[in-house]
């Protein structure tokens, strides 16, 4: 597609129950990022995906977080047992080639907004 | 750690003054340092970036940004601001390994422009 494309943009759930975002980044992107925009803490790296290496999972907060990318393209972020404190707005953005660092630039999708009752 | 730290939660300045938003960051190798902007509503976009080199750099929209090594700093400027550049912007480092990196973000300064 013509950029990074976030589904839904708006979600609202209970606490307790689970939630997936998705993220279908820019074709031909090696790299897909997850971040987090909440009023808190700002905007803060989740998780990060490059090719079939292992994902760097340094920025989930709990283990209820988790994501996946199928097939090296479409990625899908889930909150298991939500809580009040998971509303914000969540980010994917994609890079075309981490090895090139010139062209190393994240693209930024307009995310999506979680607020969690 | 690596930071970045934008000291102005917002600004205001009138339509056709210029514009100063300000940058920090902590890094213990050379960084790698980006300016970015979201409109309401919007994802981010980037205005520009930095790698290496020169230290005046031209983005998009008019937007210009200085690195000064021996300040940490990597201030964002426009000679003229347009009502159509009120959001917010984002000052981020890039932090990694092997070349690919999570981006570390300041929390923003919100712009106003007065008619």
């Amino acid at each position: 597609g013509a950029g990074v494309s976030q589904s839904p943009s708006n979600k609202v759930t209970e606490k307790g129950k689970d939630v997936e975002l998705r993220c279908d980044p820019i074709s031909g992107h090696t790299a897909l990022y997850w971040y987090r925009q909440s009023l808190g803490q700002g905007l803060e790296f989740l998780i990060y995906f490059q090719g079939n290496s292992a994902p760097d999972k340094s920025g989930l907060p709990s283990d209820r977080f988790s994501a996946e990318r199928t097939g090296g393209s479409v990625s899908t972020l889930t909150i298991q047992r939500t809580q009040q404190e998971d509303s914000a707005v969540y980010l994917c953005a994609s890079s075309p080639s981490p090895g090139i660092l010139a062209k190393n630039i994240q693209y930024f999708g307009a995310g999506t907004r979680l607020s969690v009752l | 750690a690596q930071s970045v730290t934008q000291p102005d939660i917002h600004i205001t300045v009138s339509e056709g003054a210029s514009l100063e938003l300000r940058c920090n960051y902590s890094y213990g190798a050379t960084p790698y340092l980006f300016w970015y902007v979201q409109s309401p509503g919007q994802g981010l976009q980037l205005l520009l970036k930095y790698f290496s080199g020169d230290t005046l750099f031209q983005g998009i929209k008019g937007f210009e940004a200085e690195f000064k090594r021996s300040q940490s700093s990597f201030n964002l400027r426009k000679p003229s601001v347009h009502w159509s550049d009120a959001a917010e912007y984002f000052c981020a480092v890039g932090a990694g390994m092997d070349s690919s990196y999570k981006l570390i973000f300041g929390s923003g300064t919100r712009l106003l422009v007065r008619p």
